[in-house]
């Protein structure tokens, strides 16, 4: 149980075209996802909380209009990066938290590595 | 602001040797610390949390709060615990954000 799916989980893409990356918790309702970012050889940075139903709570020096997201169910939360740049290449990671039980914990995603030419 | 300090990129050792990762964080009030692992090809996954106070896989790890550690320990290495190690820290729990550290990747030896 409590399954985080992403898709796609490789995309690449050209400057200036914009890329919607899915996280979906598969068998449980996700109260709340986050979205990361991870450089290669380097940790994990939180860009973003967001909450079934209202608005992303982003962290500092992430520019929202750039990285749009999107929790329209308990289930699902759309991340979109806006007009890509080489740049933004990365690896993102979603993780999904249901608060209760054996869920009160953040179950990750497998990530999905973008590369923008 | 928190933050959460790894201070060894690689930790190389043998198999049955004893494996201590070393974790420090910063933070002002009472936080909860997470380990997480990540095998070659596969997801970030819980490991164990401080609160839980129990043994996963063999490996422990006890909040010391006067020195701000949260050391993963094991006693005997197993070629199967070769994998990169996260050590966070939430303020308030599972739920909320996690500050990661940068990482230590343990390589077992036979």
């Amino acid at each position: 149980g409590a399954v985080v799916s992403q898709h796609p989980s490789w995309v690449i893409c050209k400057s200036g075209t914009s890329v919607k990356i899915e996280c979906r918790s598969l068998d449980f309702q996700a109260t709340t996802m986050f979205w990361y970012r991870q450089f290669p050889k380097q940790s994990l940075m939180l860009m973003a909380t967001s909450n079934e139903g209202s608005k992303a709570t982003y962290e500092q020096g992430v520019e929202k209009d750039k990285f749009l997201i999107n929790h329209a169910s308990l289930t699902l939360s759309t991340l979109t990066v806006t007009s890509a740049h080489p740049e933004d290449s990365s690896f993102y990671i979603c993780s999904a938290y249901a608060g209760t039980g054996t869920t009160d914990t953040q179950y990750f995603g497998p990530g999905t590595r973008l590369t923008v030419l | 602001a928190q933050r959460v300090t790894q201070p060894e990129k690689l930790l190389s050792v043998f198999k049955g040797a004893p494996v201590e990762l070393k974790c420090n964080y910063s933070y002002s009030g009472s936080p909860e610390l997470f380990w997480y692992v990540q095998y070659s090809r596969q997801r970030l996954q819980l490991l164990l949390r401080h609160i839980s106070r129990e043994s996963i896989k063999g490996f422990t790890a006890d909040l010391n709060k006067g020195e701000t550690s949260f050391h993963l320990k094991k006693p005997f290495a197993q070629e199967e615990d070769s994998a990169m190690y996260y050590c966070a820290l939430s303020p308030t729990g599972g739920g909320n954000k996690l500050t990661f550290g940068t990482g230590t990747q343990l390589k077992v030896e036979l």
